[in-house]
């Protein structure tokens, strides 16, 4: 099965930072993988997919590249709203396996 | 714009079976397809199961395939996650989502608010 591999597990930033993800495949994925965000006691949030496309109405400051093993998703100019756990998933195949995820939390 | 409510969570014992259900609202259910995640408490994300809107294609992670069965009623607009023999580590909110445009391939855009499993003697 397809192993994710999602650094670093947590992260401290002040608002208006940039902060980057990365995430990688055990065997290529092409470009299908996700990013999301999900905030204490609620469901996980979809804001981009197949690596960059962000989702209608995720702000821009949000942003994914790559592709095959190696990804990366960015935050640029963090907002006190951006604090919350990320999470890639691979859905090139199933099962569609999750990161372990990040937390990023106010430094 | 759709919405999914789970339901059928709840306190099971070790070996115990528990079916899960997951109804949307809205039209075109059966051009979507579903799938089921899980969170244990304190944990990530984990995928458990998927199903196409047909019904014709499914699939399962190692640690549930064989012990959990996937299905939709087209008819009800729901979607259900049958668990039998389940152990401590099922213990989770179980989320049912949909795919981004029906797709496998585009990750999961609508969410349940989740229902939780716990299970323990």
């Amino acid at each position: 099965d397809m192993q994710m591999t999602q650094s670093p597990s947590s992260l401290s930033a002040s608002v208006g930072d940039r902060v980057a993800i990365t995430c990688r495949a055990s065997q290529s994925i092409s470009n299908y993988l996700n990013w999301y965000q999900q905030k204490p006691g609620k469901a996980p949030k979809l804001l981009i997919y197949e690596a960059s496309r962000l989702r209608s109405g995720v702000p821009s400051r949000f942003s994914g590249s790559g592709s095959g093993t190696d990804f990366t998703f960015t935050i640029t100019g963090l907002q006190p709203d951006d604090f919350a756990t990320y999470y890639c998933q691979q859905s090139s195949s199933a099962p569609r396996t999750f990161g372990q995820g990040t937390r990023v939390d106010i430094k | 714009e759709i919405q999914l409510l789970e339901s059928g969570g709840g306190l099971v014992q070790p070996g115990g079976s528990l079916r899960l259900s997951c109804t949307a609202s809205g039209s075109a259910f059966n051009t979507y397809a579903m799938t089921w995640v899980r969170q244990g408490p304190g944990k990530g994300l984990e995928w458990v199961s998927e199903m196409s809107g047909s019904g014709g294609r499914t699939g399962y992670a190692d640690s549930v395939k064989g012990r959990f069965t996937i299905s939709r009623d087209n008819s009800k607009n729901t979607l259900y996650l049958q668990m039998s023999s389940l152990r401590a580590e099922d213990t989770a909110t179980y989320y049912c989502a949909q795919y981004f445009q029906g797709s496998f391939y585009y990750g999961m855009d609508v969410w349940g608010q989740g229902t939780t499993v716990t299970v323990s003697s």
